[in-house]
């Protein structure tokens, strides 16, 4: 089967630092992709691991670690507009490549 | 100037009726994709098309049936609509087959009575 588990919510403050882990069970596996989906919005990409190690996209930084089938997000200086719904989401390679995305984690960022 | 946009943003309907989702993207993609988001957010894919040609089709009943009328349009017809098939409908799209970096559109809000 295939799975990917986030915790369900996370809580932080503002100018905090939080970080949000994914693991993954894939019957193919071709990269790791994070989305946040504001409430009532549409998902929208954030980052993209196709290699083990760090990636950074100014506040947000993605790592990736295939041989533990696990990954994580890391937003930093924390901003209320930063809650959101975070969403995993493995590229399944194969003769199709799909996107499974992961149950989401509801980010709430207090003052 | 949108991305992705999709047709209608709202749709109420009783059970037993078809209805139909646009969904049109201006990125020059040429891969589209079909998402059921549930109430629990599980968000899930049905469809991908490339190039006008199907690609992925996971277990979705064949009441629902994707056309690709370009690589610009997809849209997403669904017969004999059943109390279950209520939920948030995405359209996505993305740069080849590949997939990384997937562009959603806004969403339909589908209930059915």
């Amino acid at each position: 089967g295939q799975s990917l588990e986030q915790p369900s919510e996370v809580t932080a403050v503002e100018g905090a630092i939080v970080q949000i882990n994914c693991t993954y069970q894939t019957s193919g596996f071709y990269g790791l992709s994070w989305y946040q989906q504001h409430d009532g919005g549409a998902p929208t990409f954030l980052s993209y691991n196709g290699l083990d190690g760090l990636e950074e996209t100014g506040r947000f930084s993605s790592f990736l670690s295939r041989s533990d089938s696990y990954g994580y997000l890391l937003l930093q200086e924390l901003q209320m507009k930063d809650s959101a719904s975070y969403f995993c989401a493995v590229m399944s390679g194969g003769a199709t490549n799909k996107l499974i995305f992961g149950t989401g984690t509801l980010l709430a960022v207090q003052p | 100037d949108t991305a992705v946009s999709q047709t209608p943003k709202y749709l109420v309907t009783q059970m037993g009726n078809d209805k139909s989702i646009k969904c049109e993207q201006n990125l020059g993609h040429d891969t589209m994709y079909w998402y059921k988001q549930d109430s629990k957010k599980f968000l899930k894919i049905m469809f991908s098309y490339n190039n006008k040609e199907l690609i992925i089709n996971e277990t979705v009943p064949n009441r629902f049936s994707p056309k690709s009328p370009d690589k610009a349009h997809l849209n997403l017809h669904i017969n004999s609509l059943e109390l279950g098939d209520s939920a948030v409908y995405f359209c996505a799209s993305s740069s080849g087959t590949v997939g990384k970096t997937q562009y959603f559109g806004p969403g339909t809000r589908l209930l059915v009575l």
